[in-house]
């Protein structure tokens, strides 16, 4: 099956800081690459919809300048939390989708905690 | 509107006893339905697409169906390590590549 892989899996860090997410599609292409954020027993939120060489798709009350999104390769697409605040601490995940297909395959997540 | 609801939004079971997990949904000119499972702390993992009514997939003590309105996830004789959480989600109407997902139904397997 597909494999997509995140990293780091957790990070810590201090609030007004920046922390950058990487989500990466180790046997396919992908040119579409989603972005969930997922609060505790909760279910996944979508924050923006990543895609290859342009701009992404960010969803309503998401804001895109503290949620920067860059899709610069079919395999690799990253999350920058932009000055950080605890309220920021949350569970990222990435997903992909192989071309053509409407199947997401996840990877593992992000456990960011805001200090 | 385009909605996926999924009940009961937990199930205990005894290792052993059968049920089934339902997922209700309500999007024009269905593109898929899909079931992932997600354990505690991890990302949701894939298990079964199904494209249309009729259609059936297993894998192991689980098995996927679909009707023109919903989906079922029947699991038999679950063991301990068959809890988690299990979501369906559908591609929207709109014809994007995004999800709506259900919130989810937490089973806890009992030994």
């Amino acid at each position: 099956g597909a494999v997509v892989s995140q990293h780091p899996s957790r990070v810590i860090c201090k609030s007004g800081t920046s922390v950058k997410i990487e989500c990466r599609s180790l046997d396919f292409q992908a040119t579409t690459m989603f972005w969930y954020r997922q609060f505790p027993k909760q279910s996944l939120m979508l924050m923006a919809t990543s895609n290859e060489g342009s701009k992404a798709t960010y969803e309503q009350g998401v804001e895109k300048d503290k949620f920067l999104i860059n899709h610069a390769s079919l395999t690799l697409s990253t999350l920058t939390v932009t000055s950080a605040h605890p309220e920021d601490s949350s569970f990222y995940i990435c997903s992909a989708s192989p071309p053509g297909l409407y199947e997401q395959y996840f990877g593992p997540g992000t456990r960011l905690t805001v200090t | 509107e385009d909605q996926v609801t999924q009940s009961p939004e937990a199930l205990r079971l005894q290792e052993g006893e059968s049920s089934s997990l339902n997922c209700s949904y309500t999007v024009s000119g269905l593109r898929g339905l899909f079931w992932y499972r997600q354990d505690p702390g991890k990302g949701p993992e894939f298990l079964f697409t199904l494209y249309s009514a009729g259609e059936e997939k297993e894998k192991e003590r689980l098995k996927a169906t679909l009707t023109k309105k919903e989906s079922f996830l029947h699991i038999t004789a679950p063991k301990p390590e068959d809890s988690a959480t299990y979501l369906c989600a559908v591609p929207p109407t709109s014809g994007t590549y995004k999800y709506i997902f259900g919130t989810g139904t937490r089973l806890k397997v009992l030994a």
